[in-house]
């Protein structure tokens, strides 16, 4: 499985979209890209998922670049609520094996 | 839709006993994985099951392993615990054979080996 490279904290205004950066140069076509947030001691809850074009629903939008090789998790009206590890994974279609890295420490503050 | 649940939420243990893990998955799902959280290491995969098999396999010692049924219901069992089990047990869902589907995770089981 290819890995992912993630900024280890970010904040955000409240209100304000909370943009997250991933790197996955490595990544193979059959891959999709997944994001997944947790929140404190609670099982990571999945957000969005994309293969090549941008994606949108009603939690965030996924922004996938042409060459595929990174991509950003864009939350357009962030909420204390959203604060959380947010984990960008990238997994072969049909395999259920996911390898999480550090993931990025998103603060929202007031 | 019931989510993923995972039983019991908290347990306490003494070492060198062994414990086992439950897993519901949503309806109609029929791959289980389990995943194991801890302070030092991350979230690291464990095993995954479908068809009452196991598909995939991460790196820990034979103490760990796992089953599961024709409902699709899961179980880990951790044999001779060590202080270093202590760990958020995670277990997640998922359809295959969907493209792409996602994997949804239960509330965990909180373990702790004393």
């Amino acid at each position: 499985d290819a890995k992912t490279t993630q900024p280890p904290s970010m904040d955000c205004a409240e209100g304000r979209a909370a943009n997250l950066p991933c790197n996955h140069s490595t990544i193979s076509g059959n891959e999709y890209v997944y994001w997944y947030r947790q929140i404190h001691s609670q099982g990571p809850q999945y957000i969005i998922h994309g293969l090549k074009n941008n994606e949108t629903n009603e939690m965030a939008s996924l922004i996938i670049t042409e060459d595929r090789k990174s991509s950003t998790l864009i939350l357009p009206h962030a909420t204390l609520r959203d604060t959380a590890v947010y984990y960008c994974i990238v997994r072969v279609v049909d395999g259920n094996k996911l390898v999480f890295g550090a993931g990025t420490i998103l603060r929202v503050k007031s | 839709k019931a989510g993923v649940t995972q039983t019991p939420r908290y347990l306490i243990k003494t070492r060198g006993q062994q414990v086992t893990l439950s897993c519901s998955p949503i309806s109609g799902h029929r791959s289980v994985s389990w995943y194991q959280q801890t302070p030092g290491q991350g979230l690291q995969f464990l095993f995954e099951y479908f068809s009452e098999t196991q598909r995939n396999k991460g790196n820990f010692p034979g103490r760990f392993s796992g089953r599961q049924f024709s409902n699709s219901r899961s179980e880990m069992n951790v044999s001779t615990l060590e202080l270093g089990d202590s760990a958020l047990y995670l277990c997640a869902s998922s359809l295959v054979g969907q493209g792409a589907s996602p994997a949804f995770f239960g509330q965990g089981t909180r373990l702790t080996v004393v």
